[in-house]
């Protein structure tokens, strides 16, 4: 069973903060992935990474940097947060090939004040 | 500019009784598409597929179906039960142009199954 985890379920945090946000997978996938659900809006993707120390930009990047040292592992950094950073952060992975199915982990909702 | 459109935000049926989901893209480059069901304090979860080269997929009681022409797909639940009750993610990719395989995901459909 394909288990995606994220460090934390809630978050508070203040601005200006550096935030981490950190999400596991034990499936040896070689994709993960960083999206924000907003209401209205749907998922959007962050940043994802197809290899160890590899990443690309998403559709909203700024504001956000990210890091792959180990397979399994995936970080979103947000640098100095926003208030308008409060948002529910999904993390999931997936086989190298683009139409495979991504796994989500649970989520982690931010809040900045 | 959202490429990806759940233009109903809510439906509620009745169980038993069919739920039809719609999604419209405007990227005539899509050409994968797929649906997420997502539960409160989860992560979304795979539902079904469709690739462009069908126009129907079925899995047991779910049902896409792809309009190429119109750029829309439908997703139908039949029949409609309580456990069904959840947001439903219409998302969307361009597998053969893009590499990388992004999704484009729409905003959502809260369905609520009432008894």
């Amino acid at each position: 069973d394909v288990k995606v985890t994220q460090s934390s379920r809630y978050l508070v945090k203040r601005t200006g903060e550096k935030v981490f946000l950190e999400c596991v997978q034990d499936m040896d996938h070689e994709n993960m992935f960083w999206y924000r659900q907003d209401p209205g809006l749907g998922l959007r993707l962050i940043y994802f990474s197809y290899d160890v120390k590899m990443k690309e930009k998403g559709d909203i990047p700024e504001g956000y940097s990210v890091s792959r040292e180990k397979k399994e592992r995936f970080s979103l950094i947000l640098e100095s947060a926003s208030t308008n950073q409060t948002s529910m952060y999904l993390c999931a992975s997936s086989f190298i090939r683009p139409e495979e199915t991504q796994y989500f982990g649970p989520g982690t909702r931010l809040l900045v004040l | 500019d959202q490429q990806v459109k759940q233009n109903s935000p809510s439906l509620s049926v009745q169980e038993g009784r069919i739920s039809i989901l719609n999604c419209d893209y405007t990227n005539s480059m899509f050409d994968y598409f797929l649906w997420y069901k997502k539960y409160p304090a989860e992560g979304p979860t795979f539902l079904i597929s469709i690739s462009s080269i069908k126009d129907k997929n079925e899995d047991g009681r779910f049902t896409v179906f792809l309009n190429k022409s119109a750029k829309h797909l439908s997703l139908h639940i039949v029949p409609s039960q309580p456990g069904d009750s959840a947001v439903y993610f219409c998302a969307a990719s361009a597998i053969r142009t893009d590499s990388w395989g992004k999704f484009q995901f729409g905003a959502g459909t809260q369905v609520v199954v009432t008894p």
